[in-house]
């Protein structure tokens, strides 16, 4: 019973690099939404997508983008990152209502 | 005024202890009620749903009040491994909605 999966699980990078995070949701789910959580906050939405399209965004820079492919797995990209980019970045997949499930989350540390 | 407020805590409770959980939120278009557990370093997990009629998990039970926009948790007979982050979340829209999370109640359970 394959759950939402993340990859890669911790990543470090130094600031004015690029990053991209991945996301497979659960069979049979077609939304797919983007979170990020830092240390002491709860998760702050970033961006949903389903069947394909974004349907929300949140208040996140243009420096963060995301898409979904065909087989509704997704993908988080964020250029120039910062310092105050370090966070867990979570990956919540969803039918399309409130339910939502998460992923282990990919801890980026931006050094 | 945040979208949704909670007591950060920390709630430091003996093992067997009942304690509750408060949280208020903003929007009075909001659908769906939820509360997750977040456990150090790891990701949301949901615990249970919210509903006005009130729902019941074994030791957990959820309250929702519309009218003064406000939700609940009472956790009974507290255990050690119920001590972790209680997050109050929120869902308004269909499938173009998003999750809103609340900051999180720390609980801490001891011997």
């Amino acid at each position: 019973d394959a759950g939402v999966t993340q990859s890669p699980t911790h990543l470090i990078k130094t600031r004015g690099q690029h990053v991209t995070l991945r996301c497979s949701p659960i069979s049979g789910h077609k939304s797919v939404s983007w979170y990020q959580q830092v240390l002491g906050q709860g998760p702050q939405f970033i961006f949903q997508y389903y069947e394909k399209e974004e349907r929300g965004r949140g208040n996140f820079p243009d420096r963060f983008s995301a898409r979904q492919f065909p087989n509704y797995s997704s993908e988080l990209n964020v250029n120039a990152l910062l310092l105050g980019d370090s966070a867990l970045y979570l990956c919540a997949s969803s039918w399309g209502g409130g339910l939502a499930f998460f992923g282990q989350g990919t801890r980026l540390t931006v050094v | 005024r945040k979208e949704v407020e909670q007591d950060p805590g920390p709630f430091n409770v003996p093992e067997g202890a009942t304690v509750a959980f408060n949280c208020t939120y903003s929007n009075s278009a909001s659908q769906s009620f939820f509360w997750y557990r977040q456990d150090c370093r790891k990701e949301p997990k949901l615990l249970m749903s919210v509903y006005s009629s009130g729902n019941e998990d074994g030791r957990f039970t959820a309250q929702l009040n519309r009218a003064s926009q406000y939700i609940s948790l009472l956790i009974r007979d507290s255990k050690l491994s119920d001590s972790a982050t209680y997050l109050c979340v929120v869902f308004y829209g269909g499938s173009q909605g998003n999750l809103i999370f609340g900051k999180g109640t720390k609980l801490s359970v001891k011997p």
